[in-house]
C-alpha cells in the first residue's frame, strides 16, 4: 500500500497540457524529502523524468516540469504528444516508514 | 556506455531461494549507493532494498526484511539480491537501480529487469 497517491490515469489531446498530482504527508513530502518523477513506457524499465521535485536532466523535453508544494507534487506536461503515452510514477522517502516510497502511478493516455 | 543489466531471474517453488545479480558498467560502481526496486505483473513499483555505495549500511521494506540480503562487490562491480523463503506475492520484475547523490538521490540508471516467478 503506497503512501503517496496519483490518479489512476490521465487523458488529453495531442498538444494539450495535462497535469498528474502526488499527494503524501507530512512524514514525506510535507517534511521536506525531495520528490522525483519517473516514466515508464509499455514493456520497458522506468527513466527518470524530474529530480529534486523540478530539475530536469538533459535529454528530457521542456514539455515536462515538476512542482511541490506542501504535502502534494505535480508533474505537468504540456503540447501532449503520442509519445507521452506511458505509465508516471513519482518517489520520495518516507521517514516514519524509514523506507524510499513511490507513487500509486497514472497512465497518460493521448485521444 | 552507463548501464546495469540483471540477471537470476527465473521460476522458483515457495519456500525456496534464488539470487539476482546486477552488473554495472561505465561509470564506477563503488561510488554509488544501489537499489533493488520491483514491479509485479500488472501493479505499480515497490521500492525493495538499498545498499551504501561501500557496503556499510543496508536497508529493506517490511515485506522483504528478514528474508532477503543485499550485498555487492565493488572489486567486480555487481549487485546482487539473495532472496530466502520466497511466497507467491514475491513473482514479480526486479529491477536495480543506481542512486544518484548528486541529483537529490534519484534513481537515475536503471537495468532492464529480471522476472522472478514464485510457484508450485
Amino acid at each position: 500500500q503506497s503512501v503517496l497517491t496519483q490518479p489512476p490515469s490521465v487523458s488529453g489531446a495531442p498538444g494539450q497540457r495535462v497535469t498528474i498530482s502526488c499527494t503524501g504527508s507530512s512524514s514525506n513530502i510535507g517534511a521536506g524529502y525531495d520528490v522525483h518523477w519517473y516514466q515508464q513506457l509499455p514493456g520497458t524499465a522506468p527513466r527518470f523524468l524530474i529530480y529534486g521535485n523540478r530539475n530536469r536532466p538533459s535529454g528530457v523535453p521542456d514539455r515536462f516540469s515538476g512542482s511541490k508544494s506542501g504535502t502534494s507534487a505535480s508533474l505537468a506536461i504540456t503540447g501532449l504528444q503520442a509519445e507521452d503515452e506511458a505509465d508516471y510514477y513519482c518517489q520520495s522517502y518516507d521517514s516514519s516508514l524509514s523506507r524510499y516510497v513511490f507513487g500509486t502511478g497514472t497512465k497518460v493516455s493521448v485521444l | 556506455q552507463v548501464q546495469l543489466a540483471e540477471s537470476g531471474g527465473g521460476v522458483v517453488q515457495p519456500g525456496k531461494s534464488l539470487t539476482l545479480s546486477c552488473v554495472a558498467s561505465g561509470f564506477t560502481f563503488g561510488d554509488y549507493a544501489m537499489h533493488w526496486v520491483r514491479q509485479a505483473p500488472g501493479k505499480g513499483l515497490e521500492w525493495v532494498a538499498v545498499i551504501w555505495h561501500d557496503g556499510s549500511k543496508k536497508y529493506y521494506s517490511d515485506s522483504v526484511k528478514g528474508r532477503f540480503t543485499i550485498s555487492r562487490d565493488n572489486s567486480k562491480n555487481t549487485l546482487y539480491l539473495q532472496m530466502n523463503s520466497l511466497r507467491a506475492e514475491d513473482t514479480a520484475v526486479y529491477y536495480c537501480a543506481r542512486d544518484d547523490h548528486a541529483k537529490n538521490d534519484v534513481f537515475d540508471i536503471w537495468g532492464q529487469g529480471t522476472m522472478v516467478t514464485v510457484s508450485s
